[in-house]
């Protein structure tokens, strides 16, 4: 059973270049969600998806952008990456609302450093 | 605003028991979770409390106070793989995540 899967799991990348994280899920979640986690700083919402065909700007959307065309798949792409938006990067589903049925189940995370 | 409050860092003791505390002021509230994060991995839920009391599982417990704001989660017979970092998270009015920074637990032999 793969649950969450994210790609990749490290990347080095240039300040301006294009990047898609990706992310998987085989769980059939309706919820879907992208976190960044930075030293001393709780996890933020970046993006959301409540259902395939629907998203959502979290805390922290700017310089990021998603699409939900089916259920399994949510990526996130940074359409011109900054040295700002070097994090840790989590995708996360659940079957409904988060806050509605409780847990969040998570992907390994996607390490991104901008240079 | 919105904020979730927890201490930065604790120690304890191998076998002894840990209480971690978590203050929280959101727009609105629609449970709050704990979740267990080891370093260089994914966090992984612990507990959920939408009522106030104590919720047992195991050796961790995790209680809610509502009108105070408050939570904690109560570690038991501490073992060395408990050695990781807590996350508090409460849900909001909108059943959006709104998540402390952590704590981050070193257990001692």
């Amino acid at each position: 059973i793969a649950g969450i899967t994210q790609a990749p799991t490290s990347q080095i990348l240039a300040a301006g270049r294009r990047m898609t994280l990706r992310c998987t899920q085989d769980m059939r979640h309706n919820a879907m969600y992208w976190y960044r986690q930075d030293l001393g700083l709780g996890l933020r919402l970046i993006h959301y998806s409540n259902t395939a065909g629907t998203t959502g700007k979290g805390e922290v959307p700017d310089g990021y952008s998603v699409s939900r065309a089916n259920t399994d798949d949510f990526p996130l792409t940074l359409a011109s990456a900054v040295p700002s938006q070097t994090s840790v990067y989590f995708c996360a589903s659940s079957p409904g609302l988060a806050g509605e049925t409780g847990e969040l189940f998570f992907g390994e995370g996607s390490r991104l450093t901008v240079l | 605003g919105q904020n979730i409050d927890q201490p930065t860092e604790m120690t304890a003791t191998e076998g002894a028991i840990v209480q971690i505390n978590c203050t929280y002021q959101t727009s609105g509230f629609n449970g709050l979770f704990w979740y267990q994060q080891h370093a260089g991995e994914a966090p992984t839920f612990l507990s959920y409390n939408v009522l106030d009391g104590l919720e047992e599982k195991g050796r961790f417990s995790s209680f809610l106070s509502r009108s105070k704001g408050y939570s904690y989660l109560l570690l038991k017979e501490l073992q060395m793989k408990d050695s990781a970092s807590y996350l508090c998270a409460v849900a909001d009015s909108n059943y959006q995540l709104i998540w402390g920074a952590g704590t981050k637990l070193i257990i001692k032999p």
